[in-house]
């Protein structure tokens, strides 16, 4: 079946560190979103990407780093510089047009600082 | 922010009763979505209505657009404990800049058996 694989499921960081949530999507959607969900609240975005090589800033970008070298690969970095990093990320595709249909997610990474 | 709200924050019925749930937008769309989110687990789209509609159905789901108040409602019909989870409702504004969905904070729908 066709869907969105976010990997792991949960993630430990320590103070300082990089690290790298993985989203990967075999529906052969041109558009990818990277969104974080804070407790008790709404969804903000951080990037996105129409094709690939090519990517924009959403709303609350700091300290977040992307690269879309495939269509199906949209790989999310937490660096040092986000300053509160603790979050659920969801990754989302959608199809060509915007207008028509909605998003897909997957099952989100559950990020904590330690 | 272009962020909406949704409104009521926290809603407890017993089963079999209807749902109601309302979202804010704040300028133009291009079309409103709902999702729905069990605990800890992605979003799940559950209908999407442009713009130029007024009323959409899927199934035991009702959706409703007053362009004109900026505003929608989800209604669920005939609940269920199954239907117990958090719904969003998400707009994607008309025009240039930038792309990706404006979600609201969301509506935690308790269903009592």
């Amino acid at each position: 079946d066709g869907g969105i694989t976010q990997s792991p499921k949960y993630l430990f960081r320590k103070e300082g560190q990089n690290v790298t949530l993985s989203c990967e999507q075999n529906l052969n959607h041109d558009a990818m979103y990277w969104y974080r969900q804070d407790p008790g609240q709404g969804l903000r975005l951080i990037y996105y990407s129409q094709i690939v090589n090519d990517f924009q800033k959403g709303d609350i970008a700091e300290g977040y780093s992307v690269s879309r070298e495939k269509k199906e690969s949209f790989p999310l970095t937490v660096t040092s510089a986000q300053k509160n990093p603790t979050a659920f990320y969801l990754c989302a595709s959608r199809a060509r047009d915007r207008g028509g249909y909605g998003y897909t997610f997957g099952s989100g990474t559950r990020l904590t600082v330690v | 922010s272009q962020q909406g709200e949704e409104d009521p924050q926290a809603l407890s019925i017993q089963e079999g009763e209807n749902a109601t749930m309302n979202c804010s937008y704040k300028t133009s769309i291009n079309n409103l979505q709902w999702y729905r989110q069990n605990s800890g687990r992605g979003l799940v789209h559950l209908i999407l209505i442009r713009s130029n509609e007024r009323e959409k159905h899927s199934g035991r789901l009702r959706v409703t657009l007053d362009t004109s108040k900026k505003s929608s409602s989800l209604l669920i019909t005939a609940s269920r404990a199954a239907d117990t989870a958090s719904y969003f409702c998400a707009a994607l504004y008309s025009g240039g800049g930038a792309d990706g969905l404006t979600f609201g904070k969301g509506t935690h729908l308790i269903i009592q058996p």
